[in-house]
């Protein structure tokens, strides 16, 4: 099983709303990613977690919040979002960080209004 | 950190076609992968090539190393073939994308 599920599909969210991307998977997986992917440009980095802990944040605004509860669930918080916002948020995962083959989720498209 | 360019950026086919895309990147690399973007969003995992010769079915792969390109070959395409496809190296634990080929197949 090399799946990676993302929930919801399609969110549309006001600015003043919280929501929450949520992320899973089943593989004994030790790193996980968050991706921000914009119209006609490549994937994004967000976020890095190895073991758990967040282990980079590539300069990402405190509207996003990313939470590892455990091994296989990430969260995505998002609070106070911009409409350049508006993206395809991707989760992914890979054995280890840097390492070995990334498997990505479907994706969660976002829209800011 | 790692630059990593595509050629070219837009390819049109008519099916049955064959076509070959390449990936340049800037610096070593021991980790490098091949994805299909399908119209839907999803990165399909195509091939995990940081050296040698790979094939699946239609498609097949070449990364050299020393001389730090790739290339992902299609033959006899489909219209299920189109999408983006973007190749993917390792720079510390982020994974670089490249801007991607964005490949039509026309029935």
């Amino acid at each position: 099983d090399t799946e990676v599920t993302q929930t919801p599909k399609h969110l549309v969210m006001g600015m003043t709303n919280k929501k929450s991307l949520k992320c899973e998977q089943h593989m004994g997986h030790r790193a996980m990613y968050w991706y921000k992917q914009k119209a006609k440009k490549p994937p994004e980095l967000m976020f890095v977690y190895s073991y758990e802990k967040l282990s980079i944040n590539e300069s990402v605004p405190s509207r996003f919040s990313p939470e590892c509860p455990n091994s296989s669930l990430l969260n995505l918080h998002l609070h106070a979002l911009q409409p350049e916002d508006s993206a395809l948020y991707l989760c992914a995962s890979s054995l280890l960080s840097g390492g070995n083959t990334i498997y990505f989720g479907e994706g969660s498209w976002l829209t800011v209004v | 950190g790692i630059q990593v360019e595509q050629s070219p950026p837009d390819l049109i086919l008519q099916e049955g076609a064959n076509s070959t895309l390449r990936c340049n990147f800037s610096d070593s690399v021991n980790n490098l992968q091949w994805f299909h973007q399908n119209p839907w969003g999803q990165l399909i995992n195509l091939f995990y090539i940081p050296s040698g010769t790979k094939q699946n079915g239609r498609l097949s792969a070449t990364t050299v190393a020393t001389e730090r390109y790739s290339l992902l070959y299609i033959s006899s395409s489909q219209t299920t073939d189109s999408g983006v496809y973007f190749c993917a190296v390792v720079d510390g634990q982020n994974f670089v994308f490249g801007p991607g080929t964005r490949l039509s197949v026309l029935p």
